[in-house]
């Protein structure tokens, strides 16, 4: 059980593109789900937090309307990246909390996103 | 502030036992997690601990004392594909999981 999913594993656009990354809770119902970033040989870097039905809550330094987070149902939350350059290439990467194990986070496999 | 120490590399033969500490702040405490994730992949859940002692799992243990602000992760038996990084991660007052970079463990025939 807990197993998350995301789509595409990877991507790579042109810059000025926007891209959509799907992260779903296959079997459990996902009361919160997170976007991370993360760089190579970096700390997973949380980017917002979502509740299904309301608006995320952005960490300080993400810009909201750039990288645009949709939850829209318990099993489903999306992150789109608007007009993509080349630093915002990253492994992205989402996880889901909910289920009988209210308090553990499960990730899903991630998302390399390149940005030509 | 919040903060996580935990070392940054850290070598163990196959078949033998490695622990590995680590130590936090955070602003509240909900419990701490472990995660292991190997290069290029997303993290997987190792283990949860919210009560202070031991917690046993097949060939991985995490230890837990709130008073210390402190944790390990005790991996038996290694194995080659134990080779990955460890992530100690406390969760704050806010339910929010605190990540540092993790311990790159490299297991070694």
């Amino acid at each position: 059980g807990a197993v998350v999913s995301q789509h595409p594993s990877w991507v790579i656009c042109k810059s000025g593109t926007s891209v959509k990354i799907e992260c779903r809770s296959l079997d459990f119902q996902a009361t919160t789900m997170f976007w991370y970033r993360q760089f190579p040989k970096q700390s997973l870097m949380l980017m917002a937090t979502s509740n299904e039905g309301s608006k995320a809550t952005y960490e300080q330094g993400v810009e909201k309307d750039k990288f645009l987070i949709n939850h829209a149902s318990l099993t489903l939350s999306t992150l789109t990246v608007t007009s993509a350059h080349p630093e915002d290439s990253s492994f992205y990467i989402c996880s889901a909390r909910g289920g009988g194990d209210s308090d553990t986070q499960y990730f899903g496999p991630g998302t390399r996103l390149t940005v030509l | 502030g919040q903060n996580i120490d935990q070392p940054t590399e850290m070598t163990a033969t196959e078949g033998a036992i490695v622990q590995i500490n680590c130590t936090y702040q955070t602003s509240g405490f909900n419990g701490l997690f472990w995660y292991q994730q190997h290069a290029g992949e997303a993290p997987t859940f190792l283990s949860y601990n919210v009560l202070d002692g031991l917690e046993e799992k097949g060939r991985f243990s995490s230890f837990l004392s709130r008073s210390k602000g402190y944790s390990y992760l005790l991996l038996k038996e290694l194995q080659m594909k134990d080779s990955a990084s460890y992530l100690c991660a406390p969760m704050d007052s806010n339910y929010q999981l605190i990540w540092g970079a993790g311990t790159k463990l490299i297991i070694k025939p």
